[in-house]
């Protein structure tokens, strides 16, 4: 079975600033995704970024990039130029397959990220 | 396209009773899968349907049971409820295409209260 971590209940970044968020994992698999998800307080789940685990360089999709160490299990996202609407809670996920055959999400428990003025 | 659709949006049920919630994923996504969000177990996978057949389960009762229709459309049920039930449930579909990256895209939920 996958486990996800996510050690930090609560952030608070100032606008403008940079903030990283911690996740780890615990996994057998050698072939899998990780995600970003962000749920802001609309309750609306959405995907921020994804990584394959068989991918070396980290992804990156705007402002949002993550750390990948597979070797650690560690996956961090760090948001760059924080702005007001990245208020919002954020889970770190595990998929251990995507295509086409029955899989799921494992989440983490999240952390609640504020931004401030 | 539209996004994923969740019916209803609020719902308030007593213990004892049975509640059906309905989910209408994009047009074209083939596959539906329900999470209950609770603050004390977080974000949980209840089950996956794909082509009116449940391919993956978690690790929940029987009380919580689910279908889907040929048009895709997926409802979940969960009879005999518990003070325990009350949560935000999620669904999410995605096209269920082989040997390709099937992103999920997630409905706003439909918050149960079990009073």
């Amino acid at each position: 079975a996958q486990t996800v971590t996510q050690s930090q209940p609560e952030m608070s970044v100032q606008e403008a600033e940079t903030v990283t968020l911690s996740c780890t994992y615990d996994t057998s698999e050698s072939n899998y995704y990780l995600f970003w998800y962000k749920q802001p307080p609309s309750r609306q789940m959405i995907l921020v970024i994804r990584q394959e685990a068989y991918k070396q360089q980290n992804a990156t999709e705007n402002r949002f990039s993550v750390n990948f160490q597979k070797a650690a299990k560690s996956f961090s996202l760090k948001i760059s130029d924080s702005q007001l609407g990245d208020t919002a809670m954020y889970f770190c996920a595990f998929m251990k397959t995507n295509t086409g055959t029955a899989s799921k999400l494992t989440f983490g428990t999240g952390t609640r990220l504020q931004v401030t003025l | 396209k539209a996004g994923v659709t969740q019916t209803p949006r609020y719902l308030i049920k007593t213990r004892g009773q049975q509640v059906t919630l309905s989910c209408s994923p994009i047009s074209g996504h083939r596959s539906v899968s329900w999470y209950q969000q609770t603050p004390g177990q977080g974000l949980q996978f209840l089950f996956e349907y794909f082509s009116e057949t449940q391919r993956n389960k978690g690790n929940f009762p029987g009380r919580f049971s689910g279908r889907q229709f040929s048009n895709s459309r997926s409802e979940m049920n969960v009879s005999t409820l518990e003070l325990g039930d009350s949560a935000l449930y999620l669904c999410a579909s995605r096209p269920w295409e082989r040997d390709s990256y099937n992103e999920q895209f997630f409905g706003p939920g439909t918050r149960l209260t079990v009073l």
